[in-house]
């Protein structure tokens, strides 16, 4: 089957860390796979995809990097910001199907001035 | 475009109480989904459609039912809440696999419904 397996949180760092998001999966066929990112108050927005193995997504900062080798899709930012501040989501979109998003439960960062 | 927008935003429901999601999307997408989300658990997917009249289960669907009479809307029905349906509900919308879009499938959230079941 499908499923995601993600960080557990919550993350709290200072402004300007590195941030790193650890992401897993496993899936049958060659998922898709995308972080999101729910701000406060607010639905979740597409930060992220990547289709195929070895693919980087990139957006905002963020990157992930398809890892099929290891089944990983982990984020990463350099230098991190106050507005980063959010729950951050990673999912799989099967390839069967009516291609359905699967979630990870979420990992809620913090960032501090 | 206003994308995809949920009515009520919050609602509170006694136990065996009847309610109904509303669901609307103007970007003319085939594909819409309703998803849960609760604490430690990400969002699980309750029921989907592929297209106007058409509906199918998806990971969680009991307690649920719902309708796709146009294409713009997907309707969530509680028939008789329980509080195990405390949460919040998200809906989603994205155009067909194989769209000419390059953001095909990507899937464009509402900003979802709070409901508390007493």
């Amino acid at each position: 089957g499908n499923s995601v397996t993600q960080m557990e949180g919550p993350v709290t760092l200072s402004e300007e860390a590195f941030l790193t998001i650890n992401c897993t999966y496993t899936a049958t066929g060659y998922p898709s796979l995308f972080w999101y990112v729910q701000y406060p108050g607010e639905g979740l927005q597409l930060l992220l995809k990547a289709t195929k193995a070895d693919d980087k997504g990139s957006n905002k900062g963020f990157e992930a990097t398809y890892r099929k080798e290891t089944t990983s899709f982990h984020l990463e930012k350099g230098s991190v910001q106050v507005s980063d501040s959010a729950v951050y989501f990673c999912a799989l979109r099967s390839s069967t199907g009516a291609n359905n998003l699967f979630f990870g439960t979420g990992t809620r960062l913090t960032v501090i001035p | 475009n206003a994308g995809v927008t949920q009515t009520p935003k919050f609602r509170v429901l006694k136990t065996g109480q009847s309610m109904t999601l509303l669901c609307a999307q103007d970007m003319n997408h085939e594909y819409m989904y309703w998803y849960r989300q609760d604490p430690g658990m990400g969002l699980r997917l309750i029921h989907y459609s592929v297209g106007e009249g058409t509906t199918a289960k998806g990971e969680v669907p009991d307690g649920y039912n719902v309708s796709r009479l146009k294409k713009q809307n997907f309707l969530l029905g509680l028939e008789s809440a329980a509080p195990s349906q405390t949460s919040v509900y998200f809906c989603a919308s994205r155009l067909p696999h194989g769209g000419t879009s390059g953001r095909a499938l990507e899937q464009y959230f509402g900003p979802g419904t709070r409901l508390t079941v007493t």
